[in-house]
């Protein structure tokens, strides 16, 4: 099952610029997560953000949880070549212990 | 060591064969996941391995059956595949089953099913 949805499908952007995409969700989640994964390889872990948090930074990127909207931003600032890639929100279910991917946003930095 | 292991890396089989899927991890993590994933498409779950015990399959055709046969290696055995289901197959592990934590992703083994 899929149980977030994640816009946009697609984002083209040129190097240095910041890079937005959005994930919705529909249940109640413990935490959400976002993943990269570059083309045909496995995915990579980038942050964790519990229900109780608002915002959380790591180094470029900055992810921001609204549970009232169950939705979720990934900012990656000042954006580099090597960001190309797809990026997976995923949410654990309330009672559950599996994670539950979004569609995902294929993300493409120009040089 | 935060590496998971897969192999082999790609494999292409005929719908009579019988192959497995290998992966691996030595962080002591006790959960560990099969995921299949399509061309454009999100990882979907397949298996969850607790404690070397599975936990959920979720309604995978027999045609897949997973092994743990120990706390660091997970196993899956394909017989009689069917052309759909050529995909990258993930595994993945965590630090516990209990909650969800960050999960560690292997680099996949591409199949293709002739």
């Amino acid at each position: 099952s899929q149980q977030g949805e994640e816009d946009p499908q697609a984002l083209s952007i040129q190097e240095g610029e910041n890079a937005t995409m959005n994930c919705s969700y529909k249940t109640s989640i413990n935490n959400l997560q976002w993943y990269r994964q570059n083309s045909g390889r496995g995915l990579v872990h980038l942050i964790l953000i519990r229900s109780n948090e608002r915002e959380k930074h790591s180094g470029r990127l900055r992810v921001t949880l609204d549970t009232s909207k169950k939705s979720s931003s990934l900012l990656i600032t000042a954006s580099r070549a090597a960001d190309t890639a797809s990026y997976f929100c995923a949410t654990d279910e309330e009672y559950g212990n599996k994670l539950v991917f979004g569609a995902g946003t294929i993300l493409r930095v120009k040089s | 060591d935060t590496e998971v292991t897969q192999t082999p890396k790609h494999l292409v089989m005929g719908m009579t064969n019988k192959k497995s899927l290998k992966c691996e991890q030595h962080m002591g993590h006790r959960a560990m996941y099969w995921y299949k994933q399509k061309a454009k498409k999100p990882p979907e779950l397949m298996f969850v391995y607790s404690y070397e015990k599975l936990s959920i399959n979720e309604s995978v055709p027999s045609r897949f059956s997973p092994e743990c046969p120990n706390s660091s290696l997970l196993n899956l055995h394909l017989h009689a595949l069917q052309p759909e289901d050529s995909a990258l197959y993930l595994c993945a592990s965590s630090q516990t089953p209990d909650r969800v934590y960050e999960q560690f992703f292997g680099p996949g083994t591409r199949l293709t099913v002739l």
